[in-house]
């Protein structure tokens, strides 16, 4: 069983939407990744958190260690905002472990 | 700007070829790892070194090899391919704990064998 869970698995919006990934871990970590892979396979590190709340433009992850979720927000959506995005725990100070990822596409 | 390169782009190779994949990295991070992606599935790890001559299996079982001879080079090699092993290679580097541990990826090798 993947211990780290995201939702949707695919998520569709129109350009300008609010768009929310949620991602749901079941084991105690160091820290939280969120992760954009574009359809070529490249990844780009978004974000690491291990509390409260990061932004990074149009970007905003926030994170609850008592609930174990986390959410990936992106404001005024843009068709260049469609990829994977992919959530990953980080246990052991150096170890991924892998959500299944989000795939987003944004129609203008 | 990549500061975390993977060579070849793409491979498509017939069964039985010794293939190499390629990962240097300029940021002189200790902690370098391997992961294989299947379509639409979630990365594993197969391979990770804590710094030079170390070298540990990962998650997911694989029949690669690694080798960490200078801290920037961490070059994956399949001895004989099969079709098995189509799939995606990406490698990673990430820094100490104590200085945040973020993580690098490369663009990934998508590996074809026929």
């Amino acid at each position: 069983k993947n211990e780290v869970e995201q939702s949707p698995q695919n998520l569709t919006a129109q350009e300008g939407e609010f768009i929310t990934i949620n991602c749901s871990y079941s084991v105690g970590i160091s820290a939280l990744h969120w992760l954009q892979q574009h359809p070529g396979g490249g990844i780009v590190s978004l974000f690491m958190l291990s509390s409260g709340k990061k932004k990074h433009g149009r970007l905003i992850a926030t994170i609850n260690i008592q609930e174990k979720h986390s959410s990936l927000h992106i404001t005024a959506s843009h068709p260049r905002d469609s990829a994977v995005y992919i959530c990953a725990a980080l246990y052991n100070t150096d170890k991924l472990i892998f959500g299944t990822g989000t795939r987003l596409q944004v129609f203008p | 700007e990549a500061d975390i390169y993977q060579t070849p782009r793409y491979l498509v190779i017939g069964t039985g070829k010794k293939i190499t994949l390629e990962c240097s990295q300029t940021m002189g991070h200790d902690k370098m790892y391997w992961y294989q992606q299947d379509p639409g599935m979630e990365l594993h790890l197969i391979h990770y070194s804590y710094g030079v001559n170390s070298t540990e299996k990962g998650d997911l079982s694989s029949e690669s090899t690694v080798s960490r001879i200078r801290t920037e080079h961490f070059p994956l090699t399949l001895e004989s391919a099969r079709p098995s092993h189509t799939s995606q290679y990406l490698c990673a580097s990430s820094e100490d704990y104590d200085r945040g541990y973020g993580y690098t990826f490369g663009s990934g090798t998508r590996l074809t064998v026929v």
